[in-house]
């Protein structure tokens, strides 16, 4: 079993719409949780992170954490063709404090 | 500059070469990390410095060898790599090992022919 898992899309939305974005983890410890970008041919860049269960919102992203079922979610509201990326789920697993990535979900916003 | 930094951006190098690739951060982070990402493979965690010192060795062939001659530059030398292991290198940087967000440089990308 993967350790963070991400439907690799790519997942395709008209611009405007929103994405949403799922992320299952294994280590039921975990407590941090983050969401890359990765551009092709570009490093990731860190967007969001959340910590407690519940919903995070920052500008056009929401971050929505469940700890009892493990998954995380991202929603992208208004998506524009800018966002299109890779998005990598990353979990901070409680043994040994090291960062876990998934296999991100490529997201294509068309116009 | 700011950030992490990574030099060089590209690199092709034949399985006999020895070569090593530079990271600087600029951030006052005392976290250095080594991660290489191969095509449709996740973010795969090579290396870890805290305060200089090697904290994590995620099994990582010793053709591969980690330098941190303090907490801003970290290198990674390499001898007699195989085309297996032509990939993305990224450097990152945090405030230690126990911070959560970490910050990545650009990548070198690797060609072993």
């Amino acid at each position: 079993q993967k350790e963070v898992e991400q439907n690799s899309g790519p997942l395709s939305v008209p611009e405007g719409a929103i994405a949403s974005l799922n992320c299952t983890y294994s280590d039921r410890g975990s407590q941090s949780f983050f969401w890359y970008r990765q551009y092709s041919g570009k490093s990731p860049e860190l967007i969001m992170s959340i910590y407690s269960n519940g919903d995070k919102e920052d500008g056009r992203f929401t971050a929505q954490l469940n700890k009892a079922s493990q998954y995380v979610s991202l929603l992208i509201r208004d998506s524009q063709p800018s966002d299109s990326a890779t998005y990598l789920c990353a979990v901070n697993q409680a043994a040994g404090n090291k960062l876990t990535f998934g296999g991100g979900t490529r997201v294509l916003v068309k116009p | 500059e700011t950030g992490v930094t990574q030099t060089p951006r590209h690199l092709v190098m034949g399985m006999t070469n020895k070569k090593s690739l530079k990271c600087e951060q600029h951030l006052g982070h005392n976290a250095m990390y080594w991660y290489k990402q191969s095509a449709k493979k996740p973010l795969e965690l090579m290396f870890v410095y805290n305060f200089k010192e090697q904290t994590e060795n995620n099994s990582v062939p010793s053709r591969f060898s980690p330098e941190c001659p303090n907490s801003s530059h970290l290198f990674l030398h390499l001898h007699t790599l195989q085309p297996e292991d032509s990939a993305l290198y990224l450097c990152a940087s945090s405030q230690d090992r126990f911070a959560d967000t970490q910050y990545f440089g650009p990548g070198t990308r690797l060609t072993v022919l």
